[in-house]
């Protein structure tokens, strides 16, 4: 079975701050996706980054970066010198095998940078 | 390019009426699929539709039931509603790429069951 686990429900940090986002996940598949995506308050899910199971290449992209580690089914999300226009619930993604076109979930993070 | 679009953006319903949510998918995508997001939690997925056929289904209640038109435009019906049906609902149209389908998700439609 299937699970995204993202255990810190709320975060809040000064602007400026790096704030680092966690996910762990379960799966039996060898090969699946991770994601992630920011929710802000209109609703829409904003794609952020996809990892596939083979690729464990940390990822940076301007003040965002991923580390995912299969040993510990981790794949850990971190804002660098956040900025109020991060504040959005951000969730971490599953989809096991190749051509599945269904995503779970985790619970998410809602991330408050306050000013 | 236009982006996924959902109507109608709220919607209103007694329980035990009928809703009908209709999303379509960005020009070229084949495929929709549908989740719901109750207030609070991740979304889930609901149904995932290619080619007019049903490619997926989540764990939901036969009261839930779509399809998916010869445009790929695609239509969500709930029918008998409770008041936990009360949810964010999102499309998402999807495009085949390289191995994996890339999904982009709607402003979703959100449904307000009283």
């Amino acid at each position: 079975a299937q699970k995204v686990t993202q255990a810190q429900t709320e975060i809040s940090v000064v602007e400026k701050e790096d704030v680092t986002l966690d996910c762990v996940y379960e799966t039996r598949d060898t090969t699946y996706y991770l994601f992630w995506y920011k929710q802000p308050p209109s609703g829409e899910l904003v794609f952020l980054i996809r990892r596939n199971s083979f690729d464990e290449q940390n990822e940076i992209s301007g003040r965002y970066s991923w580390n995912f580690q299969k040993s510990t089914s981790s794949f850990n999300f971190t804002i660098t010198a956040s900025q109020v226009v991060d504040s959005a619930v951000y969730f971490c993604a599953l989809s096991e095998a190749l051509g599945a076109n269904n995503l779970f979930f985790g619970t998410g993070t809602r991330l408050t940078v306050i000013p | 390019d236009a982006g996924v679009t959902q109507s109608p953006t709220h919607l209103i319903k007694t329980r035990g009426q009928q809703v009908t949510l209709r999303c379509s998918p960005i020009s070229g995508h084949k495929s929709v699929s549908w989740y719901q997001q109750v207030l609070g939690q991740g979304p889930q997925f609901i149904f995932q539709y290619y080619e007019k056929e049903e490619r997926g289904r989540g764990n939901f209640p036969d009261r839930f039931s779509a399809r998916q038109f010869p445009n790929y435009s695609s239509e969500l019906n709930v029918n008998a509603l409770l008041l936990g049906d009360s949810a964010l609902y999102l499309c998402a149209s999807s495009l085949w790429l390289a191995g994996f389908y890339e999904q982009y998700f709607g402003p979703g439609t959100r449904l307000t069951v009283t």
